[in-house]
């Protein structure tokens, strides 16, 4: 259980365009998603949160503008890089908290597989 | 927000080895994560364990909450075990978030 599923896994684009990034959790629903970013041999920062429902909230320095989040449902959020330029090209991960009957919910963070954005 | 520090930042074993990862945190925790980063990026769930001990097969790891810090022990360990070991944690709050740490590269060879 607890299967979070990212796509795509790789994505190469030109500078300019847009690039959508889709997480969706499973087998569970996901009061909670979370967007990663992750520099090579860094660690990973957080860039933002998204609840269902509701606005993201985004870290301090992060464009919200430029990293669009929708969570139009308690299994789905999606990440889209507007105008992407060489300098977005990093690996982007998402992560969800899963929420239990009742509406209590897990502290568990289930990530999904990544998605490296490549532009050129 | 909690600060998040790992140690060491690269280890390198021969494979049989025994390893002890540390993770320090600088307030009371909420939830603590440990992960293994695959060559391909993904993060796997090692442990939730915001206290107490857990085993799972050559793995265990300890929290001590009350002196903040975890503990990640890898016992014989094998060539598979190569990678980065993230530990994560959050202090509560409305919305969880995880703060990690820089991880450590744990290099094994044959």
């Amino acid at each position: 259980g607890a299967v979070v599923s990212q796509h795509p896994s790789r994505v190469i684009c030109k500078s300019g365009t847009s690039v959508k990034i889709e997480c969706r959790s499973l087998d569970f629903q996901a009061t909670t998603m979370f967007w990663y970013r992750q520099f090579p041999k860094q660690s990973l920062m957080l860039m933002a949160t998204s609840n269902e429902g509701s606005k993201a909230t985004y870290e301090q320095g992060v464009e919200k503008d430029k990293f669009l989040i929708n969570h139009a449902s308690l299994t789905l959020s999606t990440l889209t890089v507007t105008s992407a330029h060489p300098e977005d090209s990093s690996f982007y991960i998402c992560s969800a908290r899963w929420r239990l009957a009742g509406g209590m919910t897990k502290n568990i963070q289930y990530f999904g597989a990544g998605t490296r954005l490549s532009v050129l | 927000g909690i600060q998040v520090e790992q140690s060491p930042p690269d280890l390198i074993l021969q494979e049989g080895a025994n390893s002890t990862l540390r993770c320090n945190f600088s307030d009371s925790v909420n939830n603590l994560q440990w992960f293994h980063q695959n060559p391909w990026g993904q993060l796997i769930n090692l442990f939730y364990i915001p206290s107490g001990t857990k085993q799972n097969g050559r793995l265990s790891a300890t929290t001590v909450a009350t002196e903040r810090y975890s503990l990640l022990y890898i016992s014989s360990s094998q060539t598979t075990d190569s990678g980065v070991y993230f530990c994560a944690a959050d202090s509560g709050g409305s919305n969880y978030k995880l703060t990690f740490g820089k991880g450590t590269l744990l290099t094994v060879n044959p």
